[in-house]
C-alpha cells in the first residue's frame, strides 16, 4: 500500500528557532516529493519540491532528501508566528502511465512568539 | 501571477440535490484534478482529467461523480445526488504536464456544506 505519513503534532516551537518536519514514504520508486503548506481553511500552497538525494535550500526552508531511508524532511530557519500551519509531505508515484499524488495527514506547527 | 479560479467558495444544499463545483485553471496547463478534504482529515485525490477524459480516478469518485471541460477554460465537479458525507472542502488544482517533476497549483477551494 502507498502511504505518506507524518508527525500530526502539534509541534510547538519558540520563535526564532528551527522547526523540522519530517515525512516517511511506502513506495521505493517515488522519485519527487512536495512539502505543502497549509492554513486552517485555505488550500495547500507549494512551499518546496525535492527530487535528488540530499539538501535543497530556498531562503528560510531546507528540503532533505534521504531516498535509501524513505524520508524527507523540511527545516524552517528563524520560525515566524506566520509560519504556524499544516505543512503536508505529498509524494508523487508512478501508477500505470500517470503519475498521482499520494498525501500524508499533516502536521500542524505552532510558532509560539 | 496566474492563478487556478474556484466558483462558489461556500455551497450549502440539501441532501440528494445536485451540486456543481466550477474551476479554471491555469491558462496553459493541461492536466486537471480534483480534491476532496474532509474537515480535519487528510487531502484525498477524487480525478485527474486530460485531453478532455479521465486519466485517473480514486475510489471515491464513483457514479455519483462526473467532471466536465464544456469549454476552453472552466472544469467542472458534478455531485448527482449529494450526502451528508460529501461535506468537505474541494480543490481543483492544475499543471503544466503529469511528469514527474511536474508541480500542481491548487484553487482556493470551494467548501461544500450537505443538509
Amino acid at each position: 500500500q502507498k502511504e505518506v505519513e507524518q508527525n500530526s503534532g502539534p509541534l510547538s516551537v519558540p520563535e526564532g528557532a528551527i522547526a523540522s518536519l519530517n515525512c516517511t514514504y511506502s513506495d521505493r520508486g517515488s522519485q519527487s516529493f512536495f512539502w505543502y503548506r497549509q492554513y486552517s481553511g485555505k488550500s495547500p500552497e507549494l512551499i518546496m519540491s525535492i527530487y535528488s538525494n540530499g539538501d535543497k535550500e530556498d531562503g528560510r526552508f531546507t528540503a532533505q532528501l534521504n531516498k535509501a531511508s524513505q524520508y524527507v524532511s523540511l527545516l524552517i530557519r528563524d520560525s515566524q508566528p506566520s509560519d504556524s500551519a499544516t505543512y503536508l509531505c505529498a509524494v508523487k508515484v508512478a501508477r500505470d502511465s500517470n503519475y498521482q499524488l499520494i498525501w500524508g495527514a499533516g502536521t500542524k506547527l505552532i510558532i509560539k512568539p | 501571477e496566474p492563478e487556478v479560479t474556484q466558483t462558489p467558495s461556500h455551497q450549502v444544499t440539501q441532501m440528494g440535490q445536485e451540486v456543481i463545483l466550477r474551476c479554471v485553471p491555469i491558462s496553459n496547463h493541461l492536466y486537471f484534478y480534483w480534491y476532496r478534504q474532509i474537515l480535519g482529515q487528510k487531502v484525498e485525490f477524487l480525478v485527474s482529467f486530460y485531453n478532455n477524459e479521465i486519466s485517473e480516478k480514486s475510489e471515491i469518485f464513483d457514479d455519483q461523480f462526473s467532471v466536465e471541460r464544456p469549454d476552453g477554460s472552466n472544469f467542472t465537479l458534478k455531485i448527482r445526488s449529494t450526502k451528508l458525507e460529501d461535506s468537505a472542502m474541494y480543490f481543483c488544482a492544475s499543471s503544466l504536464a503529469v511528469l514527474m517533476g511536474d508541480t500542481q497549483y491548487f484553487g482556493p477551494g470551494t467548501r461544500l456544506t450537505v443538509l
